[in-house]
């Protein structure tokens, strides 16, 4: 089945300081790639998604690209808000068809904390 | 559409007691799945149903636990026999035909087993 591997955390910044996650998955074929995000006392919200190869998600000044070469989508943000304090998760979903069609794979999770 | 609903919001029960918890997803999604996470975790998958049926079903849902949609709208899940290793937060999602879109996630019910 698909597994997610996330950088390791927790991750402190300062505000506007530029934030990477680190996220690199193993799965059969080509599926589809999520970040989600998790706010203090919250649900899971969908962050941004990439489909195929190459595609670039984007949200709320985030990014992440669909790296097949290096099974990756890390996640970057260029200058980071208080606001944006959260957990972030990685995730993986397979194509239909495949065994893993359907369900999501998530990492663990990678707890960010901005300080203004 | 009020989103994914959950409930309870939380639930505290006694070692060896039944538990039901209640989902109700999105009125036009037609996938509805169950996730449990635990403290420092991802979310991990329970199962799932595609309207009334329920197509997959993960090694962690061991014989205790029982989900159910009946008419391909809202879902239950029961735990009977519960043990404090199932103290974790339950978390719904539905989801539409289309493969390209992710979920959208229930607030989830926390459990806590004393």
């Amino acid at each position: 089945g698909n597994s997610v591997t996330q950088m390791e955390g927790p991750v402190t910044l300062s505000e506007e300081a530029f934030l990477t996650i680190n996220c690199t998955y193993t799965a059969t074929g080509y599926p589809s790639l999520f970040w989600y995000v998790q706010y203090p006392g919250e649900g899971l919200q969908l962050l941004l998604k990439a489909t195929k190869a190459d595609d670039k998600g984007s949200n709320k000044g985030f990014e992440a690209t669909y790296r097949k070469e290096t099974t990756s989508f890390h996640l970057e943000k260029g200058s980071v808000q208080v606001s944006d304090s959260a957990v972030y998760f990685c995730a993986t979903r397979g194509r239909a068809g495949g065994t893993s069609y359907g369900k999501l794979t998530f990492g663990q999770g990678t707890i960010l904390t901005v300080h203004p | 559409d009020t989103g994914v609903s959950q409930d309870p919001r939380h639930k505290i029960t006694k070692r060896g007691q039944n538990v039901t918890f209640r989902c109700d997803p999105i009125s036009e999604h037609n996938r509805l799945y169950w996730y449990r996470q635990t403290l420092g975790q991802g979310p991990e998958f329970l199962t799932y149903f595609q309207n009334e049926a329920q197509l997959e079903k993960s090694r962690l849902l061991s014989d205790r636990f029982s989900a159910e949609r009946p008419k391909g709208s809202f879902s239950t899940l029961e735990i009977q026999r519960t043990e404090q290793g199932d103290s974790a937060m339950y978390l719904c999602a539905s989801s539409g035909e289309t493969n390209n879109y992710g979920y959208t996630f229930g607030s989830g019910t926390r459990l806590t087993v004393v």
